[in-house]
């Protein structure tokens, strides 16, 4: 168990809608990144929030977006569904901006039809 | 991803040692970490290694870091059949510290 709650775990979606998937981080933590597991490939990086600001973003289009609340949970919204946004969407929380250790949650299994 | 890469697959007997390899491009990572996933669940940290060791042990687990060589690789003692699983691999990267994963090694583990 390490502290980071997502919801949901699971979840389907047609093509063309929204969705908001939510991260409680790790008591004490401040800094939560959001990441996207294809099937069969590691995480890739989509965002991470810093105390409420967004301060960091990998290659992906401005339909994926975030907040992060002052108690540090976070939201990561996708507008525009497609099929390829079909994945694991993972949740990280650090207590800080520096490379310190991350902890996972267990994730959220997005299909898209 | 495709910066960090890693073999696919890695077969071992149960009570064998297991060595999975990484390789990274970015120099300037700071931290390199070793995650384990099982079938439908996240990513469980299991160790990391500030880029200036050159080793780390943690109970049946070493990590040997060569920086020259961009090279990291992770040893498992006494494999267990509870440790099949997928391992990745990751840099951080950055200032953030966001983390680029390998693709991941699938550890199978025969009793």
């Amino acid at each position: 168990e390490t502290g980071v709650t997502q919801s949901p775990t699971h979840l389907i979606k047609t093509r063309g809608q929204q969705v908001t998937l939510r991260c409680s981080s790790q008591s004490g933590h401040n800094t939560v990144s959001w990441y996207q597991q294809a099937l069969g490939q590691g995480p890739q990086f989509i965002f991470q929030y810093y105390r409420e600001e967004e301060n960091g973003r990998g290659n992906f289009p401005p339909r994926f977006s975030g907040l992060q609340f002052p108690n540090y949970s976070s939201e990561l919204n996708v507008n525009a569904l497609e099929l390829d946004d079909s994945a694991l969407y993972l949740c990280a929380s650090r207590w800080a901006r520096e490379n310190t250790e991350a902890f996972f949650g267990q994730g959220t299994r997005l299909t898209v039809v | 991803g495709e910066d960090v890469e890693q073999s696919l697959f890695l077969s071992v007997r149960e009570g064998d040692s297991s060595v999975i390899n990484c390789t990274y491009t970015d120099s300037s990572s700071t931290y390199l970490y070793w995650y384990k996933q099982e079938p439908g669940a996240g990513l469980q940290l299991l160790t990391y290694i500030f880029s200036n060791m050159d080793m780390k042990q943690d109970q049946r687990l070493t990590v040997l870091l060569n920086k020259k060589d961009k090279h990291l690789s992770l040893r498992i003692a006494d494999t267990q059949t509870g440790d099949s699983a997928i391992y990745f691999c990751a840099e951080s990267r950055g200032s953030q510290g966001n983390l680029i994963f390998g693709k991941g090694t699938k550890l199978s583990v025969k009793p």
